[in-house]
C-alpha cells in the first residue's frame, strides 16, 4: 500500500522518559512534516523537512527533536516527556516544499501519546 | 496576523440533507485553499484545493467554493451520508512561504 506510515499507535508513557515516534512514508515525496492536534482537535505544525533538511521549525520545545535519516523517514524523538505532551501526533508528507498548488498533504494515522 | 476561521464550530444534521461550512481567512498574499475531512481517528484527508483564480472545485458530493475578494471559503455537502460525520478543515497556505495554516475544524454529525 503506498501510504504514509506511523508507529507505534498509541504510546502511554510516564513523566520524565524518553520516547520515540517513527513515520515512513512511500508515496516518493520530498518534504514531510509533524503536526500536533491537541485535545481542542487543532493541528499545529512542529517541523518540515524537505530532502532532509529543515525547512520549519516552529515554537516547538528542544525537548523535541526530529531526525530524518533519509527522504522517506521522519521521526520525531521527545525527550523528558510532560503531561502537556499529550496529544495525537500526526506525520505527513507532500510532494512540494507545502505551499505550491500542487502541494496537497498525505496525513499518517497518527500517534496517541498519553502521558502519566 | 495569518488567521484561519471556521464556523459554525459544530453542526448537527438529518442524513440526506445539504449543510454549509463556512471558512474566513486573512492570509495575505494567498497561495491556495484545501478542504480536508478528518474521520475520528484517523489522519486528515484531502477534498479539494482552490488556488486564488478558482472560484469553485467539487470532489462528488463535496464542492468548494472560494471568494478571494472577501477571503471567504464554504464547502457544501449534498446528499448527506452517515459516513459524512467528521471534522472538516480549512487550510490556507500562503504564497511564497512553506508554512500552511490550519482552522480549527467544523465538527459534523449526520444522524439517521
Amino acid at each position: 500500500d503506498t501510504a504514509v506510515s506511523q508507529t507505534p499507535k498509541y504510546l502511554v508513557t510516564q513523566m520524565g522518559n524518553d520516547k520515540s515516534i517513527k513515520c515512513e512514508q512511500n508515496l516518493g515525496h520530498d518534504t514531510m512534516y509533524w503536526y500536533k492536534q491537541d485535545s481542542k482537535k487543532f493541528l499545529k505544525i512542529m517541523f518540515s523537512y524537505n530532502n532532509k533538511e529543515l525547512i520549519i521549525n516552529e515554537t516547538v520545545p528542544n525537548r523535541f527533536s526530529p531526525k530524518s535519516p533519509d527522504k522517506a523517514h521522519l521521526n520525531l524523538h521527545i525527550n523528558s516527556l510532560e503531561l502537556g505532551d499529550s496529544a495525537v501526533y500526526f506525520c505527513a508528507s507532500s510532494q512540494g516544499s507545502g505551499s505550491g498548488r500542487t502541494d496537497t498533504q498525505y496525513f499518517g494515522p497518527g500517534t496517541r501519546l498519553t502521558v502519566l | 496576523k495569518n488567521q484561519v476561521e471556521q464556523s459554525p464550530q459544530s453542526l448537527i444534521i438529518l442524513e440526506g440533507k445539504n449543510c454549509t461550512l463556512q471558512c474566513n481567512y486573512t492570509v495575505s498574499p494567498f497561495s491556495n485553499l484545501r478542504w480536508y475531512k478528518q474521520d475520528t481517528g484517523r489522519g486528515p484527508v484531502s477534498l479539494t484545493i482552490m488556488t486564488f483564480s478558482e472560484n469553485t472545485k467539487s470532489n462528488g458530493r463535496y464542492t468548494a467554493t472560494l471568494d478571494a475578494d472577501t477571503k471567504q471559503s464554504s464547502l457544501h455537502i449534498t446528499a448527506s451520508q452517515l459516513s459524512d460525520s467528521a471534522s472538516y478543515i480549512c487550510v490556507v497556505s500562503p504564497a511564497g512561504g512553506f508554512k500552511t495554516i490550519f482552522g480549527a475544524g467544523t465538527r459534523l454529525f449526520v444522524k439517521a
